[in-house]
């Protein structure tokens, strides 16, 4: 079966400290990889899709990059956090445009 | 233009009773997916629910069906037999189109469950 995983969990990170996320997907191949930004309280937003190894579309401009250096990984970056980058990130993973999985989330305080 | 609509910010239920949390969407593509995700205090997402925009059955998946009303635009939830379990957050989400990636996600709706 398929897992997908994130981490750090939880980060605490300092105005303009560089940030990287990690999410890998485990049990299926070529899987469409997903970040997404939830403020508290609010909704889900789409920051970066990745459809394949270096392929990224943005949905945001915005302080953060995204990569795919191998087939089920998937890197949010960031290199000078900004207060308003706080939030609960999610990754998720779909097959094609099928219904998307989502991983455990991190919860990244900036202060 | 904001394309989902959940307009019940928080929903009590009374345990064993049914409860719907309601959803309107607005696309002008004929060919739509929607979605409904439930996320519990620890944050994960958790799927739910599918129902296309071609299909011609409600969707069901044990307690959850989904009440799909198209001319109306709706996609309600029900959860039938509600359990303490269910108190959480529930996203309703489309993806528009047939080729498209973009999922849009709802405000979400809180939903508690009392004993």
């Amino acid at each position: 079966s398929q897992t997908i995983h994130q981490w750090p969990a939880t980060l605490v990170q300092p105005v303009g400290s560089p940030l990287s996320l990690e999410c890998t997907v485990e049990g299926t191949s070529n899987p469409n990889l997903y970040w997404y930004r939830q403020a508290a309280g609010r909704g889900l937003q789409l920051l970066f899709y990745s459809v394949g190894i270096g392929q990224i579309s943005s949905e945001v401009p915005q302080n953060l990059s995204a990569s795919r250096p191998q087939d089920r990984q998937f890197i949010l970056s960031s290199k000078k956090l900004l207060l308003s980058d706080s939030g609960f990130y999610l990754c998720a993973w779909s097959i094609l445009r099928d219904t998307q999985y989502f991983g455990p989330g991190t919860r990244l305080t900036v202060l | 233009a904001q394309k989902i609509t959940q307009t019940q910010p928080g929903m009590f239920v009374q345990e064993k009773e049914a409860v719907t949390l309601d959803c309107t969407y607005d696309t002008s593509d004929p060919s739509y997916g929607l979605f409904w995700y439930k996320q519990p205090s620890s944050g994960e997402m958790i799927f739910l629910i599918y129902q296309g925009s071609y299909d011609q059955q409600n969707a069901t998946e044990g307690r959850y069906s989904l009440n799909f009303q198209k001319a109306r635009k709706s996609a309600n939830l029900v959860i039938s037999a509600s359990q303490l379990g269910d108190s959480a957050m529930y996203f309703c989400a489309m993806r528009e189109g047939a080729g498209g990636f973009k999922t849009i996600f709802g405000a979400g709706t809180r939903l508690f469950v009392k004993a």
